[in-house]
């Protein structure tokens, strides 16, 4: 069983950046694939991006490219989100959620964080 | 990218079946899984593939899927399934999600 436990809430101020870590039990980081995903108050779920075992490489949003980087400490099994040039849109409860694969080349997000709130505000 | 198209709301009687459906054309290539969250907590995956449900799922929930239309239903509704419900799929360029189905059981 996968349990993924995140950090807590942040409050930042416009312009700056935030690191959101995900610790991994019950499995370790390489064998998973991690993605992240944001809900903004009261909307629903956003793909930020995620490790895409069939490349080997972390893909993004078009969205967020240039603005989020995703990486992962395999030493202690923890994934961290970090997202630069905060803005009040940006107010959002963060999600990392591991992805599976289905025959057809599918994905789909067996397990989720706890979620993260993330508060930009002057 | 593309999109997925949920209904907004839908209302089910206690005890009655309920279908949400999630229509794009990325599900011409790719099935649909669905997510279920309640409010402040996580989601929770109900179905995914062809029509599997992870361990802990009751089987009265199910899915389909039919050219760009995937369906989730829910056959003798619950109380406790008034939630919102999220369609995911693969997409060209990474993941696509749906704009959600808040299902309330009346």
């Amino acid at each position: 069983q996968v349990q993924l436990v995140q950090s807590g809430a942040e409050v930042k101020k416009p312009g700056a950046s935030v690191k959101v870590s995900c610790k991994v039990s019950g499995y370790t980081l390489t064998e998973l694939s991690m993605h992240w995903v944001r809900q903004a108050p009261g909307k629903g779920l956003e793909w930020m991006g995620g490790f895409d075992p069939e490349d080997g490489e972390t893909i993004y949003a078009q969205k967020f490219q240039g603005r989020v980087t995703m990486t992962e400490d395999t030493s202690t099994d923890t994934a961290y989100m970090e997202l630069s040039s905060l803005r009040s849109e940006d107010t959002a409860v963060y999600y990392c959620a591991t992805a599976a694969s289905g025959p057809n080349g599918d994905y789909y997000f067996d397990y989720w964080g706890q979620g993260t709130l993330v508060t930009v505000s002057s | 990218s593309s999109e997925l198209t949920q209904d907004p709301a839908v209302s089910v009687a206690l005890g009655q079946t309920v279908r949400i459906t999630c229509q794009g054309d990325s599900l011409r290539s790719y099935y649909a899984s669905w997510y279920q969250q309640k409010p402040g907590q996580a989601p929770v995956l109900v179905i995914y593939g062809k029509n599997n449900r992870p361990s802990g799922i009751p089987d009265r929930f199910s899915g389909s899927s039919s050219g760009n239309t995937a369906s989730l239903t829910i056959t003798g509704a619950q109380a406790e399934d008034e939630a919102d419900y999220y369609c995911n799929s693969r997409d060209s360029s990474g993941v696509v999600f749906g704009g959600g189905t808040k299902l309330t059981v009346l």
